[in-house]
């Protein structure tokens, strides 16, 4: 089992649709929880961290519950350049390797 | 500023040719991670540098990979006798700080371009 499970892909959804990511790790000494943004082709890039009071940023919202070990990522009023695979990462302390999920690929389409 | 850069961007080895792999990561940065990226998965980190100590190698699949850098700048991953489920792109990342002190937030890791690698 891997340490980091994401919802399989794709979602293909409409520009303007809310479309909602869900993870689960299985390390519960995690401390760092993270979703990167990855284009084909290209490298991973932060997207944005995850707090456990939960945190928002323009259109993404991200959530956190440490009793039950899960990690969301909403995206509001989706963009055709929101099309990209979203990683779920997760470390356990400070500047350790980051353990990614497989990733979810997103199509919004017009 | 410049980011993190890998060379060469793509490789292309028959099987059982050995390949090195190039990383430049940003100046001044301490720390500095390898992982490799099979084709529809996620990073899986194959080794980390504090400066140019190899903290920890536990990811490396094989003692075919040996990686280094001995200046505490660039980093060199070597593959020996290269095999067909090697092939996978070779991310490079690095952060500013090092040291694994608990409750320290996680140092945002820059990843570079990345290297294709495709053994035939």
């Amino acid at each position: 089992r891997k340490e980091v499970e994401q919802d399989p892909g794709p979602f293909n959804v409409p520009e303007g649709a809310t479309v909602a990511f869900n993870c689960t790790y299985s390390n519960s000494a995690s401390q760092s929880f993270f979703w990167y943004r990855q284009d084909c082709r290209k490298e991973p890039k932060l997207l944005m961290s995850v707090y456990s009071s939960g945190n928002e940023d323009g259109r993404f919202t991200a959530q956190l519950n440490r009793a039950s070990q899960y990690i969301s990522l909403l995206i509001r009023d989706s963009k055709l350049s929101d099309s990209a695979t979203y990683l779920c990462v997760v470390n356990e302390m400070g500047n350790t390797p980051l353990v990614f999920g497989k990733g979810t690929r997103l199509s919004v389409i017009a | 500023g410049a980011g993190v850069s890998q060379s060469p961007r793509y490789k292309v080895a028959k099987r059982g040719q050995d390949v090195a792999l190039r990383c430049d990561p940003i100046s001044g940065h301490v720390s500095l991670f390898w992982y490799q990226q099979a084709l529809g998965q996620g990073p899986e980190f194959l080794t980390y540098f504090q400066n140019e100590a190899q903290l920890d190698k536990s990811g490396l699949p094989s003692d075919r990979f040996f990686a280094e850098r001995p200046e505490g700048s660039v980093s060199t991953l070597k593959i020996q006798r290269t095999q067909q489920e090697d092939s996978a792109v070779y991310l490079c990342a690095s952060s500013l700080e090092g040291g694994r002190l608990v409750g320290v937030a996680q140092e945002t890791q820059y990843f570079g371009p990345g290297t294709r690698l495709l053994v035939l």
